[in-house]
Order: C-alpha cells, then sequence, then structure tokens
C-alpha cells in the first residue's frame, strides 16, 4: 500500500527567510512524487511532480524540492518566503508498481509568512 | 482553474435530503475524479472515471454515487446526505495520454453542510 505523511500542521516562517515543508512517503515500487497548494476558497494548483531523473526539481513561483531516495521524503523549500506563499500545501504520491494506483495525499500543512 | 468548474460553491442541505454536485471541463481530458476534504485528513478520493463507460470506487464511496453523462462532465450524488458529509468537495481532471505521471486540475470545490 502506498503512503504519504506530512508531519506538521502548520510552518511559520519569517518573510525572506527561506522555508521547508516536510513530506514523507511509502511505496513498494517507485514513487510518482507531487506537490499541490491550496489558496483561500481555490482548488489546490499543481505547483511541482517528481517521476525521474535529477532529484532537485523547480515548479512554479520559485518553489522547488528534493527527492531523497533513502530517507523516503520529497520535502518542498524556496530560498525566500512571502507572505503570499502563506496557504495549504499538499504531498501525494503514486507507487508506479501499479497502473491501476491512484494519488494518495498527505494531511496538508499550513504555511504561514509574517512579515 | 476555469478549466474546471462545479456547481453550486455552496450548498447547505438537511440530513436526508438527496443533492447532487456538478463538475465539468473544458480541459478535453478522459479522467475525472471526486474527492473530499477534511481538515488534517487531506483529500480522499470517492469515485474516479477513466472514460464515460468506466466508473470506480475509491477509498471512501460509501453513501455516495456518481454518473459520468459525458466526457465533460461528473457529477456526484448523496442519496441521503447525513451530518458526516459535511466536507468540502473537490472534482479533478487528468490525461493519461500525457504520460503515467497523472498530473490532476482541480476545481474549485463545493462547500457541503449537512445539518
Amino acid at each position: 500500500a502506498q503512503s504519504v505523511a506530512q508531519p506538521e500542521d502548520q510552518v511559520n516562517v519569517a518573510e525572506g527567510n527561506p522555508l521547508t515543508v516536510k513530506c514523507t512517503y511509502s511505496v513498494s515500487g517507485n514513487p510518482y512524487l507531487f506537490w499541490y497548494v491550496q489558496y483561500p476558497n481555490r482548488g489546490l494548483q499543481f505547483l511541482l511532480k517528481y517521476i525521474t531523473g535529477d532529484n532537485l526539481v523547480k515548479g512554479s513561483y520559485g518553489f522547488e524540492a528534493e527527492f531523497n531516495k533513502s530517507q523516503t521524503s520529497f520535502h518542498l523549500k524556496k530560498p525566500s518566503a512571502l507572505v503570499s506563499d502563506s496557504a495549504l500545501y499538499f504531498c501525494a504520491v503514486r507507487d508506479s508498481s501499479n497502473a491501476g494506483n491512484m494519488l494518495t495525499f498527505g494531511g496538508g500543512t499550513r504555511l504561514m509568512v509574517k512579515p | 482553474d476555469a478549466d474546471v468548474t462545479q456547481t453550486p460553491r455552496n450548498r447547505i442541505t438537511k440530513t436526508g435530503k438527496r443533492i447532487m454536485l456538478e463538475c465539468s471541463q473544458t480541459k478535453g481530458h478522459d479522467r475525472m475524479y471526486w474527492y473530499r476534504q477534511d481538515p488534517g485528513l487531506g483529500l480522499r478520493l470517492i469515485y474516479y472515471s477513466f472514460d464515460v463507460k468506466d466508473i470506480n470506487k475509491g477509498e471512501i464511496s460509501d453513501g455516495y454515487s456518481v454518473s459520468r453523462q459525458a466526457q465533460a462532465k461528473f457529477s456526484l450524488s448523496l442519496e441521503s446526505a447525513i451530518p458526516n458529509q459535511t466536507a468540502l468537495y473537490f472534482c479533478a481532471t487528468s490525461d493519461p495520454f500525457r504520460g503515467p505521471t497523472d498530473t490532476q486540475y482541480f476545481g474549485p470545490g463545493t462547500r457541503l453542510t449537512v445539518l
């Protein structure tokens, strides 16, 4: 079975500081990993994904994520946080071992960036 | 994402009532999904459809039914609503012909309250 965990319900960071939102996963095959962001009263928006290749993935709005197979992690990062980055962030995984597998989402992490 | 629309955006109903949530998309995607979002639980898959003739149960299908009226339309019904179905409901689409990566595109959500 596939699963994903976001160990922090909320992350607080000051504007201009680097931010990290953590995600760990469990799959039996190779993982397809995704990050989505949800702004208030909006649907989820795709940020970035890891399928294969370079472990550092760059996405929208200056975000990037690093795939670490040994630690089964896919943490979301940004070098300099903006107040407008405040939102709910979801990590998701799909196990590539079975074409019938669907996405499994983590519980979400609320990012609060303070001026 | 304006390419995926959901109606209504907000709905308050009473226990025992039948309710239908509708989703339409102009992305031309074959695959469509219904999720519910509860605080701390992330998104959980209710039903998904790979084409008009293909309907599949997700993780939490009990108490729900769906109808795929056309490639562009996918409706979710609660036959007899109960209070623990109070949640935020999202429709999503994806295009499998872009590869097995299953990037999903979400509608703005429907906030349902069952009294």
